[in-house]
């Protein structure tokens, strides 16, 4: 049973540029979630996706968007990117029947390394 | 605002010995879950414990326990017999609850764990 993944692993774009980073959750989880980690930080929270609409938003610009297709995989988009959007950009998914009970958990996957130039 | 604090940012610990990470948090809500997950240099966030605030137990995952102040507002991390597999960032995560939605984490900045042999 693969975990959550996410491509690429590495990324190296320029300011201005626009980046799309991607996620496949964990089989059977049907709710995706972003999280921006700066270097030496927690990561914080940016969008949540499920049913294939933006549920729950962070505290983010409109630059960052996202998209959720009908496998649950899920995009993440940065347009006219800041040299502050270098980061590690995680997903995590959820299985929605598990929400607000004991069997609750976000599993995460290894990230994207974001680093704008 | 729900915040979250961790006030070390580095702990060092003997191999074998017991070390306590600490996490202070804010909020005005009654139900909601605490976590601490652990982040290796791979990167990839895993749980270590889970908490509900409901419940006035200790969480316990075998060499990992918590000390729950729900009126402190206080959520430590116990680590007994430390392992050199230990060493990682910890976060401390709080998840908000909004009526049927899934909730978001809040993590605080991280405590960086090292292990001595």
């Amino acid at each position: 049973d693969a975990g959550v993944t996410q491509s690429p692993t590495h990324l190296i774009k320029t300011r201005g540029q626009q980046v799309t980073l991607r996620c496949s959750p964990k089989s059977g989880h049907d709710t995706v979630s972003w999280y921006q980690q700066a270097l030496g930080q927690g990561p914080q929270f940016i969008f949540q996706y499920y049913e294939e609409e933006e549920r729950q938003r962070g505290n983010f610009p409109d630059r960052f968007s996202g998209h959720q297709f009908p496998n649950y995989s899920s995009e993440l988009n940065v347009n006219a990117l800041l040299l502050g959007d270098s980061a590690l950009y995680l997903c995590a998914s959820i299985d929605s029947g598990t929400s607000g009970g004991p069997g609750y958990e976000q599993y995460f996957g290894p990230g994207t390394r974001l680093t704008v130039t | 605002a729900q915040t979250v604090t961790q006030s070390q940012p580095e702990m060092s610990v003997q191999e074998a010995e017991t070390v306590t990470l600490s996490c202070t948090y804010d909020t005005s809500e009654s139900d909601y879950y605490l976590f601490w997950y652990k982040q290796p240099p791979s990167r990839q966030m895993i749980l270590v414990i889970r908490q509900e605030a409901y419940k006035q137990q200790n969480a316990t995952e075998n060499r990992f326990s918590v000390n729950f102040q729900k009126a402190a507002k206080s959520f430590s991390l116990k680590i007994s017999d430390s392992q050199l597999g230990d060493a990682a960032m910890y976060f401390c995560a709080y998840r908000i609850l909004y009526g049927g939605s899934q909730g978001n984490l809040i993590f605080g900045k991280g405590t960086k764990l090292s292990v001595k042999p």
